[in-house]
């Protein structure tokens, strides 16, 4: 199956500072999608982002599927952004059958 | 809250008992999928439903899982003689259907002792 690699594992930052996370998949896919999930569980859906480049607030994604890989960008941190960052794809548009990845956990100290 | 509803949030049952989640989508979606998640993993799939059908259930394990979304009412994930191995969140979501970003609850967290 689809293999999903995330990098860095762990980052740890100071408010204010900006990041990027990315996402690595090993075949081609029709669905891409962000996730935070924050210190208390929740998950909470960034970008649906199969290719191309979107952006929402402080935070804004790029896909390049022919290269098989995504970016998610961070600008001027904030500590409510601490938590796990998601990447999730499928590789044929269809039962939302998405495979995550193992998730960068984002530390923001004040 | 027009979001994906869960229920119970946290669940405690003994080695052998029933386990009953429940999940009502957001308004107006019809596609419901169920995920679980073992401790710092990512989410695994497990089976994704529309009203009455089961449409997918590929990553349910074989045996004492099931589930349903019934014509009225909420889905409902149901295990059976759990063991100390189903301890995890399990997470619903619903969307819109193909091509459309999914949204999940705030999960249930289920511990069997």
């Amino acid at each position: 199956g689809i293999q999903v690699e995330q990098s860095p594992p762990d980052l740890i930052l100071q408010e204010g500072a900006n990041s990027t996370l990315r996402c690595n998949f090993s075949d081609s896919v029709n669905n891409l999608q962000w996730f935070h999930q924050n210190p208390w569980g929740q998950l909470i859906n960034l970008f649906y982002i199969p290719s191309g480049t979107k952006q929402n607030g402080r935070l804004s994604a790029t896909t390049v599927a022919t290269e098989r890989y995504s970016l998610l960008y961070i600008s001027s941190s904030q500590t409510t952004d601490s938590g796990v960052y998601f990447c999730a794809v499928e590789k044929i548009q269809g039962a939302q059958k998405l495979v995550f990845g193992q998730g960068t956990r984002l530390t923001i100290n004040p | 809250n027009a979001g994906v509803m869960q229920n119970p949030r946290h669940l405690v049952r003994r080695r052998g008992q029933e386990a009953r989640l429940r999940c009502s989508p957001m308004k107006g979606h019809s596609h419901v999928y169920w995920y679980r998640q073992l401790p710092e993993e990512g989410l695994k799939f497990m089976v994704y439903l529309q009203k009455e059908n089961i449409i997918d259930e590929s990553g349910m394990p074989k045996e004492r899982f099931s589930a349903e979304f019934p014509k009225e009412g909420p889905s409902i994930l149901r295990i059976q003689q759990v063991v100390r191995g189903d301890s995890a969140a399990y997470f619903c979501a619903s969307s819109l259907g193909v091509g459309s970003p999914l949204h999940f609850g705030n999960g249930t967290r289920l511990t069997v002792t």
